[in-house]
């Protein structure tokens, strides 16, 4: 069974610009949820998606947004980029989002801003 | 406001004897938790997890305690072996409102010595 995959794994982008992130959850997987890892920091949690809707969302400005497809593909987008937002963006996927559920991450991508 | 705690950046360990990591949360709404390792340049690998109606879960050399009293849980290696050494991080969720999302620790560094 594929795993998580993240696209791209590594990307380099200016201040003030906009990126999207893409993820392809487990075959058969309607859950996906999105969090930022920065050293010195856990995973900080963005957003979960569930069925194109976003059930949940964590602590983000509004700059930070995303979508779910009805293949439960999804992809996230950060628009006007500050230096801050260089981190590694990562990925899960799980069945139905039940919080009693693991979630499986994707190898994440490596987003540095100059 | 971190919810779930991890104080111990970083731990090292000689080979076969005994890793112990430690997790600290706050948030009373948590009843599942959950350990993951993670590698440099790869996702999270979900470990073990532990409901709240348990004290205790095993698999293999990994051993996940929890004490709901003290707000604590911890995990045991037994014995420890050099391809342990990663980044460990506990999380933890609940049932409803906030405590839905997965809250991750800051993560610690085995290093277990050969």
């Amino acid at each position: 069974k594929a795993g998580v995959t993240q696209t791209p794994r590594y990307l380099i982008k200016t201040r003030g610009q906009q990126v999207t992130l893409s993820c392809s959850p487990i075959s058969g997987h309607r859950s996906v949820s999105w969090y930022q890892q920065t050293p010195g920091q856990g995973l900080q949690f963005l957003f979960e998606y569930f069925s194109e809707t976003q059930r949940n969302k964590g602590n983000f400005p509004g700059r930070f947004s995303g979508r779910q497809f009805s293949n439960s593909r999804s992809e996230m987008n950060v628009s006007t980029l500050e230096l801050g937002d260089s981190a590694l963006y990562l990925c899960a996927s799980s069945a139905t989002g039940n919080p009693n559920q693991p979630q499986h991450f994707g190898d994440g991508t490596r987003l540095s801003i100059l | 406001d971190q919810q779930v705690k991890q104080n111990s950046p970083s731990l090292s360990v000689q080979e076969g004897r005994i890793s112990i990591l430690n997790c600290d949360y706050t948030n009373s709404m948590f009843d599942y938790f959950l350990w993951y390792k993670k590698y440099p340049a790869e996702g999270p690998t979900f470990l073990i997890s532990i409901s709240s109606i348990k004290d205790k879960n095993e698999d293999g050399r990994f051993t996940v305690f929890l004490n709901k009293s003290a707000k604590h849980l911890s995990l045991h290696i037994v014995p420890s072996q050099p391809g342990d050494s990663a980044v460990y991080f506990c999380a933890a969720s609940g049932s409803s409102g906030s405590a839905r999302q997965l809250t991750f620790g800051s993560g610690t560094q085995l290093t277990v010595l050969p």
